[in-house]
């Protein structure tokens, strides 16, 4: 069975800074996507980036960057400028290919603090 | 605008009850999901649905049930099988062509057990 493993649960970043949440997981498939969302106190989950595994180049937001490493499994979120609006729980999912379902499968969450 | 709407936000079960949540879009998304967050997790994925009148288990389906009957439609109804029903509810679509498929959330129901 697919997994996500996300080793930080908690971490801070000062405002202006750069901060990186860090995901792994585990899958023998080779087409798949990757998700990072963002859900703030308001607990409504909001897409941040998505990643095609088949894709070698890193996907990019404004602020928002992944290092996505397919040999390692990894999948980690850059966050650029912190701003006090970043502030929220960051979870990593996986969606296996299409034949599978449109399912994702979530990591346990890392909540983001960011100090003025 | 569009988008997707979960009511009640709180919701709260007595012992022995069956309590249903509605999830209602209006994106034409033709797959619909149910997902359970509890604290210290990620959501856990309940049923799911990629078309009109089937849905499929996830999970964690046992206690829970749903119907799809409509496209703009997937209620989750949980019943009293489900022993340990305090949590929060997220629902989800998502279109079923193209890529990648993303799927998008409504803002959540509250469920409490009284």
């Amino acid at each position: 069975a697919q997994t996500v493993t996300q080793s930080q649960p908690e971490m801070s970043v000062q405002e202006a800074e750069t901060v990186t949440l860090s995901c792994t997981y585990d899958t023998s498939e080779s087409d798949y996507y990757l998700f990072w969302y963002k859900q703030p106190p308001s607990r409504q989950m909001i897409l941040v980036i998505r990643q095609e595994a088949y894709k070698q180049q890193n996907a990019t937001e404004n602020r928002f960057s992944v290092n996505f490493q397919k040999a390692a499994k990894s999948f980690s979120l850059k966050i650029s400028d912190s701003q006090l609006g970043d502030a929220a729980m960051y979870f990593c999912a996986y969606r296996p290919p299409r034949e599978y379902g449109n399912k994702l499968v979530f990591g346990a969450g890392t909540i983001l603090r960011v100090k003025s | 605008d569009g988008g997707i709407t979960q009511s009640p936000k709180y919701l709260f079960r007595k012992e022995g009850q069956n309590v249903t949540l509605s999830c209602e879009q209006n994106l034409n998304h033709d797959a619909m999901y149910w997902y359970r967050q509890d604290p210290g997790q990620g959501l856990r994925l309940i049923y799911y649905s990629q078309i009109v009148n089937d849905f499929q288990k996830g999970d964690i389906a046992e206690g829970y049930s749903v119907s799809r009957e409509k496209k703009e439609s997937f209620p989750l109804t949980v019943t009293s099988a489900q022993k340990n029903p305090t949590a929060f509810y997220l629902c989800a679509s998502s279109k079923t062509s193209g890529t990648p498929e993303t799927q998008y959330f409504g803002p959540g129901t509250r469920l409490l057990v009284l």
